[in-house]
């Protein structure tokens, strides 16, 4: 099946920093979407992105299908964006989610 | 707040207790699904209903019962759990087609505990 690797696992950042987390699949998918899970569970859909740039706000994100990997950029960060960012991509009806990037913003 | 409501928030049963899950969503979605998800991992795909019928099932234990009654509710129905299915389980919904084509949103989820 499709593996879907996340990088880097876990990320601690101040404040105002920036920051790029990467998805890479390992085959060709139908879709990929970028999600964002706070601390209390909440799975908020941040972007559905199977090719091309789209941005909203702060954040924005990129997929090259055809080098099968996507970036989700996070400028200017704030406490509210700690939390866990899921990449999920889909194929044949499959959909397989990544184990996450942990992102911890410190005040 | 979300646009899909799951109830209840946190369910403790014991292992021969019989309880449902809910979930509801008014976006005119077709397709819904049931995740279960352990801590620290991401979430993995149980169930899904298309046009309210069942149009996936990932090996789940019969344990785990789905129902889809119309377009806006799925409940999961359990019985006889065991300890090891204690996770968040998040229920989520879309516009219809093939699954993952469209935008998924997710509810709040249940955290359920099996002692």
């Amino acid at each position: 099946g499709i593996q879907v690797e996340q990088s880097p696992p876990d990320l601690i950042l101040q404040e105002g920093a920036n920051s790029t987390l990467r998805c890479n699949f390992s085959d060709s998918v139908n879709n990929l979407q970028w999600f964002h899970q706070n601390p209390w569970g909440q799975l908020i859909n941040l972007f559905y992105i199977p090719s091309g740039t789209k941005q909203n706000g702060r954040l924005s994100a990129t997929t090259v299908a055809t080098e099968r990997y996507s970036l989700l950029y996070i400028s200017s960060s704030q406490t509210t964006d700690s939390g866990v960012y899921f990449c999920a991509v889909n194929r044949d009806d499959k959909i397989i989610f990544g184990k996450g990037t942990r992102l911890h913003i410190l005040p | 707040d979300t646009e899909v409501t799951q109830t209840p928030k946190h369910l403790v049963m014991g292992m021969t207790n019989k309880k449902s899950l809910k979930c509801e969503q008014h976006m005119g979605h077709r397709a819904m699904y049931w995740y279960k998800q352990k801590a620290k991992k991401p979430p993995e795909l149980m169930f899904v209903y298309s046009y309210e019928k069942l149009s996936i099932n990932e090996s789940v234990p019969s344990r785990f019962s789905p129902e889809c009654p119309n377009s806006s509710l799925l409940n999961l129905h359990l019985h006889a759990l065991q300890p090891e299915d204690s996770a968040l389980y998040l229920c989520a919904s879309s516009q219809a087609g093939v699954i993952g084509n469209q935008p998924q949103h997710f509810g709040d989820g249940t955290r359920l505990s099996i002692l």
